[in-house]
């Protein structure tokens, strides 16, 4: 199935960094999704985007509706140790959910 | 509140031997149900998903197959392991009517020897 554009692909910051990290695909979505991923566990749900130019916080995470609906952002600010995992974004047609390949984040203490 | 139950939560199983992984959803009624696979490259691969009981879609021909025997429990199956069915699998749910939420179990890792 189609996979969306996820960049970067990986991420090593210091502790206290604030992190973006994007998706982007030729379609049009209806709904974004961010997740994480934490090693051996499901994706866990972050944040859900559902028009465009929306932004959606959830704590120190940050994500936004991109205004073309062909992408979409996720921002962490002042990143702790906890925030390690894989992040995906997520995109929904209405009918059919398709995935970006994950950002990896490493938080240096 | 809505919990999706996935198990076991890893599996070592020899070439040829039969599978079954097992996903439960509670707190919710008539859930669009989905198996996901997840390769080390980290993509999602969508394999079934099922709008009802009895109803299952396949996205991709492969050595397995699902059921939905009830209304908010999934199954994987397969009669004979292959090595390049290992992986990591995933049950995932939403809502129907076109929900977009979609909530993931907490997967099963598989390793074919």
């Amino acid at each position: 199935g189609q996979q969306l554009n996820q960049s970067p692909q990986s991420m090593f910051i210091q502790e206290g960094e604030d992190v973006s990290m994007n998706c982007t695909s030729s379609s049009i979505f209806n709904t974004w999704l961010w997740y994480k991923q934490d090693p051996g566990e499901g994706p866990v749900l972050l944040i859900a985007l559902y028009k465009a130019g929306e932004l959606t916080s959830n704590g120190r995470l940050t994500a936004q509706f991109g205004i073309t609906r062909k992408d979409s952002f996720l921002n962490i600010s002042a990143s702790i140790p906890s925030d390690v995992g894989i992040y995906f974004c997520a995109g929904f047609t209405g009918n059919q959910f398709y995935f970006g390949t994950g950002t990896s984040l490493t938080v240096i203490p | 509140s809505q919990t999706i139950h996935q198990w076991p939560a890893t599996l070592v199983q020899p070439v040829g031997s039969p599978l079954s992984l097992e996903c439960t959803v509670e707190g919710t009624s008539n859930p669009n149900l989905y198996w996901y696979r997840q390769a080390a490259g980290r993509g999602l691969q969508l394999l079934f998903y099922s709008v009802g009981i009895g109803q299952i879609s396949s996205e991709v021909p492969q050595n397995l197959s699902a059921s939905r025997p009830q209304d908010r429990q999934f199954i994987l199956s397969s009669k004979k392991l292959l090595l390049s069915d290992s992986g990591f699998y995933l049950c995932a749910w939403n809502q129907g009517q076109g929900s977009e939420k979609l909530f993931f179990g907490s997967g099963t890792q598989l390793s074919v020897l």
